[in-house]
């Protein structure tokens, strides 16, 4: 069956590290997802694809970078991880951009609880 | 696991009872609604949409109900199971908006009790 993975499940790391989360899907799917989840708020959108080679920014960007190089994979790179990006990460993939139907649905990793001492 | 529902509001209600869960949205250019549902540990999953021409929308056990007059979602399960206990979100988006638009609500927790 298709599916969508994400490791580490659970990572610590030191301030200052940088850090690669990985983002594998079999769906083959040319939109990918990244997102962040807090406490007290919803998922924010962090970096996005719609294809190889294509990468956007999202509403939280700063401080993290994206790299598409085939339709599986979308690693999420921390440069220099900072306490503030303690959080939950989901990757998330979908089949198409938006079209007249309303949207097309997003399938979500299990997330990768990240910890920065 | 990977979950951050903790400190969500929480509505608990009795197996086999039905729940109705309340979203309400800030963009009235929105056009298109999603709910999600996510267990404990689990990514978000899909469980039903609705346009913004549409009030009602039933799938199997849920409906979304839609007032945009007021900017309100509703999600109602009929006959409460303990398999959805869970946090349910809801999620708004724009017609003249990309994925970048879509706006995710930061949920409420679901607790069925036998």
């Amino acid at each position: 069956d298709a599916e969508i993975t994400q490791s580490p499940r659970h990572k610590i790391t030191e301030t200052g590290r940088q850090v690669t989360l990985a983002c594998h899907q079999t769906w083959n799917h040319n939109n990918m997802f990244w997102y962040r989840q807090d406490l007290g708020h919803g998922l924010r959108l962090i970096h996005y694809s719609y294809g190889v080679q294509d990468t956007n920014k999202g509403e939280v960007s700063d401080g993290y970078s994206v790299s598409r190089s085939n339709t599986e994979d979308l690693p999420l790179t921390l440069e220099s991880a900072a306490s503030s990006q303690t959080s939950v990460y989901f990757c998330a993939s979908s089949e198409s951009t938006r079209g007249l139907a309303g949207g097309s649905e997003q399938y979500f990793g299990p997330g990768t609880r990240l910890t920065v001492t | 696991g990977e979950s951050v529902g903790l400190h969500l509001p929480t509505l608990s209600v009795q197996e086999g009872d039905n729940s109705i869960i309340n979203c309400a949205y800030s963009n009235s250019a929105s056009d298109y609604f999603i709910w999600y549902k996510q267990e404990s540990g689990k990514g978000p999953q899909f469980i039903i949409d609705i346009r913004s021409n549409m009030d009602k929308r039933q799938g199997q056990r849920v409906t979304v109900l839609l007032n945009k007059t007021v900017k309100h979602l509703s999600l109602q399960i009929a006959a409460t199971q303990p398999g959805d206990s869970a946090v349910y979100f809801c999620a708004e988006w724009p017609i003249s908006g990309g994925y970048n638009k879509l706006i995710f609500g930061a949920g409420t927790r679901l607790a069925v009790h036998p």
